[in-house]
């Protein structure tokens, strides 16, 4: 298996405008997670998806972010209108859930830069 | 607190041992576990412990847990340059498949 892939790997956007980021989950899982990295938070959760439905989106920071599932083999987390202060490095995580020992395998991630 | 506290940073000289701590908030987490971030790159899950076990052992690696104090340790044994990375400890809350993790420790392994 190709493992968790995420694109773009590198995003450089300007102030305000639209940031899509991709996840494909590892075949079979059945669980995503959308992590934010940064220096000053360290990783955050921001939601995770079980079959494809939101389950938790608390750590969601505010409106601008939305993210969905269409597929099990597909996520997007979106920012809208993107600020500087959402650079960050963002991971997507996929596991197979079954209510014990969730190991959960890692993106490369995609590291945003908002300027 | 919510959160899994680390020691954000630990430097050893090559060929040492390496103790790495975490203590952590859910007492009913039934596993616990370490990932690896190499420079660049994501989480790599290094190694887990059940929570009704006090040891695992995984060639140089040895996971301490101390459930009543909810303190866990990683040990990695004759540290390589190799090992320099970031480690985090990470609980999972019960019945949720979240895994919520510490800020992470930088291991510096200075040859």
């Amino acid at each position: 298996d190709a493992g968790v892939i995420q694109s773009p790997r590198h995003e450089v956007t300007e102030m305000g405008q639209e940031v899509t980021l991709r996840c494909k989950p590892i075949s079979g899982h059945n669980s995503l997670f959308w992590y934010r990295q940064t220096m000053m938070r360290g990783l955050e959760l921001l939601i995770y998806f079980n079959n494809n439905v939101p389950i938790d989106d608390s750590g969601m920071p505010e409106d601008r972010f939305s993210a969905k599932m269409p597929n099990a083999s597909f996520s997007t987390l979106k920012i809208q209108p993107s600020e500087p202060r959402d650079s960050a490095v963002y991971f997507c995580a996929s596991s197979f859930f079954r209510g014990s020992n969730e190991k959960l395998f890692f993106g490369s991630g995609t590291q945003l830069s908002v300027l | 607190g919510e959160d899994v506290e680390q020691s954000l940073f630990l430097s050893v000289r090559e060929g040492d041992s390496s103790v790495i701590n975490c203590t952590y908030t859910d007492s009913s987490s039934t596993y616990l576990y370490w990932y690896k971030q190499e420079p660049g790159a994501g989480l790599q899950l290094l190694t887990y412990i059940f929570s009704n076990m006090d040891m695992k052992q995984d060639q140089r690696l040895t996971v301490l847990l101390n459930k009543k104090d909810k303190h866990l340790s990683l040990r990695i044994a004759d540290t390589q340059t190799g090992d320099s990375a970031i480690y985090f400890c990470a609980e999972s809350r019960s019945n949720t498949g979240k895994l919520i993790f510490g800020q992470g420790t930088t291991l510096q392994v200075k040859p």
